[in-house]
């Protein structure tokens, strides 16, 4: 089955630069969906299509793509970002797929 | 504003049935825009994708799952249902309801995979 590969954590200082990436063969051909989730609450929709942010979203958060890597950059780290965070794709047969979650941790 | 609201039983039996609902409120189910979506998350896991349904009853299911799972639609009480079959207790989970995009273009519609609402959750556990 396919697979999307996150690193399972990261962790930075406030006011840094988080990077989390998502890997997976087919991701220079599908787009890549990333949500925030933090305990006992519901995942948030912080990117879509690649790089695209939804209306809400702060503008430190952002999505990039290269081949079959995809990054989640969330500039000037803030407190309230630790949380795990999600990647999400599509295989060939069009079966959403999650990414394993990268707990980010702000030191 | 949109809201998913997750309802049903939070203790199903080994080899039972689950059975959960989602209501929509704030907006209708009958639209040409959105898929209606359940997920789910085992205690301490990552997310999974069970299936989608459009409001016309078009469904599309995770392989994994298609055997055990039925995803169904009431337009008249602006709800969808999932019906998980034969459950064991790696069963047990968050079930999330969600909401996908619709996006159609040059006559042909394709599935957008950004979940962007999200139901609470509900907590579902598979024990005797």
């Amino acid at each position: 089955s396919y697979e999307l590969t996150q690193p399972p954590s990261v962790s930075v200082s406030p006011g840094q630069t988080a990077r989390i990436t998502c890997s997976g063969d087919a991701l220079s051909k599908q787009y890549v969906y990333w949500y925030q989730q933090k305990p006992g609450q519901a995942p948030v929709l912080v990117i879509y299509k690649d790089s695209e942010r939804p209306s809400g979203i702060p503008e430190r958060f952002s999505g990039s793509s290269s081949g079959t890597t995809v990054t989640l950059t969330i500039s000037g780290v803030q407190a309230e970002d630790e949380a795990d965070y999600y990647c999400q794709s599509a295989d060939s047969s069009g079966t959403w797929v999650f990414g394993g979650g990268t707990k980010l941790t702000v030191l | 504003q949109l809201q998913l609201q997750e309802s049903g039983p939070g203790l199903v039996k080994p080899s039972e049935t689950l059975s959960l609902t989602c209501t929509v409120s704030g907006g209708s189910i009958s639209t040409s825009s959105y898929y209606w979506d359940w997920i789910r998350q085992p205690p301490g896991k990552g997310l999974e994708w069970i299936g989608s349904i459009y409001y016309s009853g078009s469904t599309y299911y995770n392989p994994s799952l298609r055997s055990r799972v039925t995803i169904s639609v009431d337009t008249s009480k602006n709800q969808f249902s999932l019906k998980l079959r034969s459950v064991t207790a790696a069963d047990t989970a968050v079930y999330y309801c969600a909401r996908t995009r619709r996006d159609c273009s040059g006559g042909s519609c394709v599935r957008i995979g950004a979940f962007d609402i999200w139901g609470q959750g509900t907590v579902v556990t598979v024990s005797s």
